[in-house]
């Protein structure tokens, strides 16, 4: 299996604009989640989502963010519109089962000018 | 309270000595999953090793071994045999039964010196 896919690797866009991150889940996976890191903040989760139905969103910081999971092999994260303080290094991971380790993607670096 | 704590924001270890990155957990669920991860500076978030909470024997993984003291709520990294290419960011985490997210550590950055 390839892991944890997500795109795209880097991004920069201005403040303002719409930002999509992209992450394909391990084949048979049935946790995903969304993690944001921030030297100030360190990993924070977003949002996770069990069998593509989203569990607990608390952690999505506002509503210029949105996830969605429309199936099983694949989950956007949006930000509209994008600020300068969203620049972080987001990661996606998911996960087999509860209690079970996850697997992280390799990131989304995301910077807004 | 915070879920999981890890107090060394910063250690290093001579080459091929061991050395035991700490963290603690704080958790009433009697089902729970421990979990260390490393962070080279490349960015990419490495699985390392993984103790479930019923289990009775400290995990092992190569080099890496998970002293868990569940009375004492700790779960520490013992990585024997430094090597340079374990110079990177630790991260300890916990994923309790009930509500499933993982909760993370601060993080430990190990400088492994030559």
């Amino acid at each position: 299996d390839a892991g944890v896919i997500q795109s795209p690797r880097h991004e920069v866009t201005e403040m303002g604009q719409e930002v999509t991150l992209r992450c394909k889940p391990i084949s048979g996976h049935d946790y995903l989640f969304w993690y944001r890191q921030t030297m100030m903040r360190g990993l924070e989760l977003l949002i996770y989502f069990n069998n593509n139905v989203p569990i607990d969103d608390s952690g999505m910081p506002e509503d210029r963010f949105s996830a969605k999971m429309p199936n099983a092999s694949f989950s956007t994260l949006k930000i509209q519109p994008s600020e300068p303080r969203d620049s972080a290094v987001y990661f996606c991971a998911s996960s087999l089962r509860d209690v079970i380790e996850a697997f992280f993607g390799q990131g989304t670096r995301l910077t807004v000018v | 309270a915070q879920k999981i704590t890890q107090t060394q924001p910063g250690m290093f270890v001579q080459e091929k000595e061991a050395v035991t990155l700490d963290c603690t957990y704080d958790t009433s669920d009697p089902s729970y999953g421990l979990f260390w991860y490393k962070q080279p500076s490349s960015g990419e978030m490495i699985f390392l090793i993984y103790q479930g909470s019923y289990d009775q024997q400290n995990a092992t993984e190569g080099r890496y071994s998970l002293n868990f003291q569940k009375a004492r709520k700790s779960a520490n990294l013992v990585i024997s045999a430094s090597q340079l290419g374990d110079s990177a960011m630790y991260f300890c985490a916990m994923r309790e039964g009930q509500g499933n997210q993982f909760y993370f550590g601060t993080g430990t950055s190990l400088t492994v010196i030559p």
